[in-house]
């Protein structure tokens, strides 16, 4: 039974590329969101999305940001023409849709973004 | 606003218990939540409340009081693994459906010999 999985775990870009940042739910979980983790500071709140859909984007800055979670296929958050203050860690986390567990996030791994 | 205060660091011995405290001021409340990270790992689900009272959980226990926007975290039987950042976490429902949580800045417990 899989957790969450985020790849790359790492990921090192040049300003002004762009990152794309992958996230597979736990088999089963409708529910994704992603939180970035600044060094010495907590986990930030950026996007929450259910298949297909948006439903809290507060978090997340409104420009170069953007989250995708297809039908098909895991939770994208891309982030175009990075800068150095981008460079974090960035969780993705899923929960189910139904039943009693419906409160608990679980979270991945993490994707270690480095931006030069 | 928005604001969850827990210690920096804390240090404890090897077999002791250790209190980790959590105060809260948020806009909307639907739970409380605490997370153990290792360095470099994911954060893993330790405990979840949102009726006040103790939840007991093997070693690891925790309370909520939400009149006095105040939680803690208590872990028995301290064990050299157990160094590691504790997040404490609230779930807001300010603006409705949403789940999203707002997470304090974390406590790293070092666990001495």
């Amino acid at each position: 039974n899989a957790g969450v999985m985020q790849n790359p775990r790492h990921l090192v870009r040049r300003r002004g590329q762009e990152a794309r940042l992958r996230c597979s739910p736990v088999k089963g979980h409708s529910h994704v969101y992603w939180y970035r983790q600044l060094p010495e500071e907590g986990l930030k709140f950026m996007v929450y999305l259910q298949k297909e859909n948006i439903i809290d984007e507060s978090g997340m800055p409104k420009e170069r940001f953007s989250a995708e979670f297809p039908k098909e296929g895991p939770s994208i958050l891309r982030i175009q023409q990075v800068v150095r203050g981008d460079s974090a860690a960035y969780f993705c986390a899923s929960s189910p849709d139904l039943g009693i567990d419906t409160d608990t996030q679980y979270f991945g791994p993490g994707t270690r973004l480095t931006v030069l | 606003g928005q604001n969850i205060d827990q210690p920096t660091e804390m240090t404890a011995t090897e077999g002791a218990i250790v209190q980790i405290n959590c105060t809260y001021q948020t806009s909307g409340f639907n739970g409380l939540f605490w997370y153990q990270q290792h360095a470099g790992e994911a954060p893993t689900f330790l405990s979840y409340n949102v009726l006040d009272g103790l939840e007991e959980k093997g070693r690891f226990s925790s309370f909520l009081s939400r009149s006095k926007g105040y939680s803690y975290l208590l872990l028995k039987e301290l064990q050299m693994k157990d160094s590691a950042s504790y997040l404490c976490a609230v779930r807001d429902l300010l603006d409705g459906a949403t789940n999203k949580l707002i997470f304090g800045t974390g406590t790293l417990l070092a666990v001495q010999p």
